[in-house]
């Protein structure tokens, strides 16, 4: 089945400063890969997502990067700012008979400092 | 509000009582999913609905635990003789059929103690 790695596991900022968070994933079949953000006693809300057949997307701070060869994805927050502290996941979703299914990441805490 | 709903909240329990969690899709959403996830870790897949068929479980969906969604709307999760182990939060997220983008609920935080 699929497996996903996630790193950093915590990333601290300063205001204003770039964070990037990198997954790699195993399967090849994935075709999905979403990004949520999660606070404190929340579930996990849906910031980003990008399909197989796109390299980047981006959404006014936010975007994320895929490299099907390399089997890699990364998320990339511009202009970081307080509010921006949560833990975020990535995922994958296999297509086929998996197609509902996410695997997600381990999870990156990131803290922006004022 | 119109997103995933989930009841309660928070559920302590005593080691081998039952529990039941309901989980209300967004209206419209013919898939629904449920996760585990503990502390530290992300969310992990346990079975999701088609409408009212059960298409996937996982492995981590022992014979204690039991899910359904009779008319294609809610969906209840059982576990039966709790154990501390299942200790955790429980998500539920929907979507459309063809589309992947899954929404998640606020989750009901068990306790077994």
């Amino acid at each position: 089945g699929e497996n996903v790695e996630q790193h950093p596991s915590t990333l601290s900022v300063q205001e204003g400063d770039s964070a990037v968070i990198k997954c790699t994933y195993s399967d090849s079949a994935s075709n999905y890969f979403p990004w949520y953000k999660q606070e404190l006693g929340k579930g996990p809300q849906l910031i980003i997502d990008i399909r197989s057949n796109v390299g980047e997307k981006k959404d006014q701070r936010i975007a994320v990067t895929l490299n099907k060869t390399a089997k890699h994805f990364s998320l990339h927050i511009t202009e970081t700012q307080p509010e921006d502290s949560a833990v975020y996941f990535c995922a994958a979703n296999a297509g086929g008979t998996s197609y509902g299914k996410l695997t997600f990441g381990q999870g990156t805490i990131l803290t922006v400092h004022p | 509000d119109t997103g995933v709903s989930q009841d309660p909240r928070h559920k302590i329990t005593k080691r081998g009582q039952n529990v039941t969690f309901r989980c209300d899709p967004i209206s419209e959403h013919n898939r629904l999913y449920w996760y585990r996830q503990t502390l530290g870790q992300g969310p992990e897949f346990l079975t999701y609905f088609q409408n009212e068929a059960q298409l996937e479980k996982s492995r981590l969906l022992s014979d204690r635990f039991s899910a359904e969604r009779p008319k294609g709307s809610f969906s209840t999760l059982e576990i039966q003789r709790t154990e501390q182990g299942d200790s955790a939060m429980y998500l539920c997220a929907s979507s459309f059929k063809h589309r992947n983008e899954q929404y998640f609920g606020p989750g009901t935080r068990l306790t077994v103690t």
